[in-house]
């Protein structure tokens, strides 16, 4: 079945870039699905970041959305998250994911990875 | 809004778990049911408000439709006691929500 791994930086300052990557195995990055990002805040519940299909049509949340950017590489199978202007609140576990074709339900998840935004 | 109902369920194992989650507008059946263990990712458990994913134990069901839900797990396993969380997604592309989460944990 699927797997999913997060990579990029526990750590960045206030003001700064996240740049995360989802490295797809198991499959195919252009299936029919929607490939997304789910972050958790420590002790708080989960929020959607947003998704993207293969072919590059993305929906993001509204909250997020001025921030946020989405791109996937089908060559290496994967997919990438970019929030500019970070702030404390920021702080959480990243999770990729993926989706089904309806894009309704979240059928696998990745492992996570605890960003901290911090001087 | 989703909202889980209680925060924190204490129970024994060998016990019935009731779970519940009110959407403050319908979302047909578009209600999902997640598992989350400490230290590790949500883990889905139902989706269309009563479809077990596949793999999951046949202890787990739920229902509902419209704006009240419930996750039932009958005789808890030691395995089960986590966080679950309710999601929906009604209005593509809207951002799906998750609820608040409900704990269950041992008495």
């Amino acid at each position: 079945q699927v797997q999913l791994q997060e990579s990029g930086p526990g750590l960045v300052k206030p003001s700064g870039t996240l740049s995360l990557t989802c490295a797809v195995s198991g499959g195919s990055i252009t299936t029919s699905n929607w490939w997304t990002w789910v972050r958790q805040p420590p002790g708080k519940t989960l929020e959607w970041i947003g998704e993207i299909f293969h072919s590059g049509t993305t929906n993001y949340n509204l909250s997020l959305k001025s921030r946020v950017t989405m791109s996937v590489d089908k060559v290496k199978n994967q997919f990438s998250l970019r929030l500019t202007s970070l702030t404390a609140a920021d702080t959480a576990v990243y999770y990729c994911a993926r989706a089904t074709a309806a894009a309704t339900v979240i059928e696998f998840w990745g492992q996570g990875t605890l960003v901290n935004v911090s001087s | 809004v989703l909202t889980q109902s209680p925060a924190t369920l204490s129970l024994s194992p060998g016990e019935r778990a009731t779970l519940s989650c009110r959407a403050s507008l319908t979302v047909s059946n578009f209600l999902a049911w997640y598992q989350q263990r400490p230290g590790q990712s949500p883990r889905l458990l139902i989706y269309d408000a009563s479809n077990r994913a596949t793999g999951i134990p046949a202890r787990f069901s739920g229902s509902g439709s419209g704006t009240d839900f419930t996750l039932t797990i009958s005789n808890l396993e030691p395995e089960d006691f986590a966080i679950y969380y309710c999601q929906q997604r009604a209005n593509w592309p809207r951002a799906p929500t998750f609820g608040g989460g409900t704990r269950v944990e041992i008495k």
